[in-house]
């Protein structure tokens, strides 16, 4: 099992529409949770984070955590063309000593279809 | 405010050879990570350093090795280089060590011919 679990994609929904992108992660023990947009040929760009069980709203975007299930998402409510990127999800996990892991999922491709 | 700067750009060797890659995070920010991204395997961890101490690394062989200066800069060094070693290398840095590295830098690409 990977750590850190994206669907590859792409997923494609129509312009306007509600996009769902979905992460699961295997260490019970991990406390950060990003999420990160790629434009082709561009680095990652920070886009949400979020720390506890619940929904956190920024804009057009909206990231769940639910620890019970290990699983994370990032809904992106009416999806525009410059939407259409590669959604990276980041998990850091930190334990006692000071160590601190960070896994990245594979990044699930979106296509917004004008 | 100037973001992150990685450079070179773009780094061509040959197998054997030695690279080494440079990064200046966002001022103020003391915490650096390393990360590789090749072709199909994602993003993957390289190393951490806050307040020029190395405070992590991942599964990457001691061939991969770097330091972080007093004005917080830092540098990868990657020696014995092998074919697989091509990729896009990001450097990110955060105000705060409990981050996994809020701001990207656009990354220096590796070529190993």
């Amino acid at each position: 099992q990977k750590e850190v679990e994206q669907n590859s994609g792409p997923l494609s929904v129509p312009e306007g529409a509600i996009a769902s992108l979905n992460c699961t992660y295997s260490d019970r023990g991990s406390q950060s949770f990003f999420w990160y947009r790629q434009y082709s040929g561009k680095s990652p760009e920070l886009i949400m984070s979020i720390y506890s069980n619940g929904d956190k709203e920024d804009g057009r975007f909206t990231a769940q955590l639910n620890k019970a299930s290990q699983y994370v998402s990032l809904l992106i409510r009416d999806s525009q063309p410059s939407d259409s990127a590669t959604y990276l999800c980041a998990v850091n996990t930190r334990r006692s000593g000071g160590y601190q892991k960070v896994t990245f999922g594979i990044g699930t491709k979106l296509q917004v279809i004008p | 405010e100037a973001g992150v700067t990685q450079s070179p750009t773009h780094l061509i060797k040959t197998r054997g050879q030695q690279a080494t890659l440079r990064c200046s995070p966002i001022s103020g920010h003391t915490s650096v990570y390393w990360y590789q991204q090749a072709l199909g395997l994602g993003l993957q961890f390289l190393l951490w350093y806050d307040e020029g101490e190395e405070r992590n690394r991942g599964n990457f062989p001691p061939r991969f090795s770097g330091r972080q200066f007093p004005n917080y800069s830092s540098e990868l060094n990657v020696n014995a280089l092998e074919l697989e070693d091509s990729a896009l290398y990001l450097c990110a840095s955060s105000l705060y060590s409990a981050r996994t590295g809020e701001f990207f830098g656009p990354g220096t690409r590796l070529t190993v011919l």
